[in-house]
């Protein structure tokens, strides 16, 4: 079974703290998203990034930068927190293709800026 | 653009059949998703279509795939409490990102 690892659920922290969230997947997938979930908004994707050291910008990228400097880890990262980034966020992994592949989710991590 | 809809509420008996609604947009997608998202986790696939079909059946989920309108339903059969959470549709209009609807909270009452 595919591992989607976040590394913390719950995560409180301050409006202007930089924030990292850690992502680990054990499958060797070459994909890796970032998505942040909000009610009646579904799932927004951040950032994604198709290989190591590769990151393209998602739907809505203000404010968050990614690091892909391993294939198995992809960290999102909030420069200077802000209230609005409170949020679910889930990250995500899927093997590469020419047709799309079903992604795999992590447990998701909720932050709250305060 | 890409966007894909789904009625936010469902409210069924235990032992009814639920069905989910989705809309899309995208006419290439090569695949349509269903997740599935319990409180407090993560998505969950549950099954998905590929676009040159009309229909698949996994047990007590039917999936129905009308390409024609882009319209994508998922029916549970026989729902029980277990299956209350919400669901997720979701198209890949490119490459390897999915489009994901808002989500339908399914509630199963006793």
């Amino acid at each position: 079974d595919v591992k989607v690892t976040q590394s913390s659920r719950y995560l409180v922290k301050r409006t202007g703290e930089k924030v990292f969230l850690e992502c680990v997947q054990d499958m060797d997938h070459e994909n890796m998203f970032w998505y942040r979930q909000d009610p009646g908004l579904g799932l927004r994707l951040i950032y994604f990034s198709y290989d190591v050291k590769m990151k393209e910008k998602g739907d809505i990228p203000e404010g968050y930068s990614v690091s892909r400097e391993k294939k198995e880890r992809f960290s999102l990262i909030l420069e200077s927190a802000s209230t609005n980034q409170t949020s679910m966020y889930l990250c995500a992994s899927s093997t590469a293709s020419r047709d799309s592949q079903p992604q795999h989710f992590g447990d998701g991590t909720r932050l709250s800026i305060l | 653009g890409e966007d894909v809809e789904q009625s936010l509420f469902l409210s069924v008996r235990e032992g009814d059949s639920s069905v989910i609604n989705c809309t899309y947009t995208d006419s290439s997608s090569t695949y349509l998703y269903w997740y599935k998202q319990e409180p407090g986790a993560g998505l969950q696939l549950l099954t998905y279509i590929f676009s040159n079909m009309d229909m698949k059946q996994d047990q007590r989920l039917t999936v129905l795939l009308n390409k024609k309108d882009k319209h994508l339903s998922l029916r549970i059969a026989d729902t029980q409490t277990g299956d209350s959470a919400i669901y997720f549709c979701a198209e890949s209009p490119l490459g390897n990102k999915l489009t994901f609807g808002t989500g339908t909270q399914l509630k199963v009452e006793l």
